[in-house]
């Protein structure tokens, strides 16, 4: 059973401080790797994809990819009351569907 | 215009009830989703379809079927509407694309959701 693994949280923290949010998997093949922000009763909206080890950054937002120990993280740099929501991490192989964790409740407080 | 749209938006429905639940894209994907999503337990792959002529069961099928019409457009239903389907369904859609060094990108883009209630 292919999984994918994240803290529900909540994650609470300050406005403007850095946010870390974690994601493992199981599936060693895995190639691509996603967050998702989804606010409530809202649909997912993709942040970041990353497919390769190493950082990629975006604005406020840093993914971090080490396949060797199946881990992906998201950090939000700066983080605003707007950023509270939950996220998903996502990934897969090429050619099939997605697999989602259940996603990390973040809560900045102003 | 939203490039992927479900319709209705909210329904409300009574138990032994058939529903449909439809998505349209104008995305151009090949690949169309339907996930449900319930408090605690994140979303779940109920039905995908990688084009016209294909359809795959997911995690969560039972109870549920699809209908891949056209390219742009993929249904799902509920033949005899249960109190726990009661949940939020979203469509998806996606596009394989080849990337640099081998990698194939199927990013997902997701419909604005269905809140269907089951009395």
């Amino acid at each position: 059973q292919k999984e994918v693994e994240q803290n529900s949280g909540p994650l609470s923290v300050p406005e403007g401080a850095i946010a870390s949010l974690n994601c493992t998997y199981s599936d060693r093949v895995s190639q691509s790797f996603f967050w998702y922000r989804q606010y409530s009763g809202k649909s997912p909206e993709l942040i970041m994809s990353i497919y390769s080890n190493g950082d990629k950054e975006d604005g406020r937002f840093t993914a971090q990819l080490n396949k060797a120990s199946q881990y992906v993280s998201l950090l939000i740099r700066d983080s605003q009351p707007s950023d509270s929501a939950t996220y998903l991490c996502a990934v897969n192989q090429a050619g099939t569907a997605l697999i989602f964790g259940k996603g990390t409740t973040l809560s900045v407080s102003s | 215009d939203a490039d992927v749209t479900q319709t209705p938006r909210n329904r409300i429905t009574k138990t032994g009830k058939r529903i449909m639940l439809e998505c349209s894209q104008t995305k151009g994907h090949d690949r169309m989703y339907w996930y449900r999503q319930d408090p605690g337990l994140g979303l779940r792959l109920i039905y995908y379809s990688f084009d016209v002529k294909d359809i795959n069961k997911g995690e969560i099928s039972d109870g549920y079927s699809v209908s891949r019409q056209a390219q742009a457009k993929f249904s799902l239903s509920l033949e005899s509407a249960i109190p726990n389907q009661t949940a939020l369904y979203f469509c998806a859609t996606s596009d394989l694309r080849a990337r640099a060094g081998g990698i194939a990108t199927d990013t997902q883009y997701f419909g604005p959701g269905t809140r269907l209630t089951v009395l």
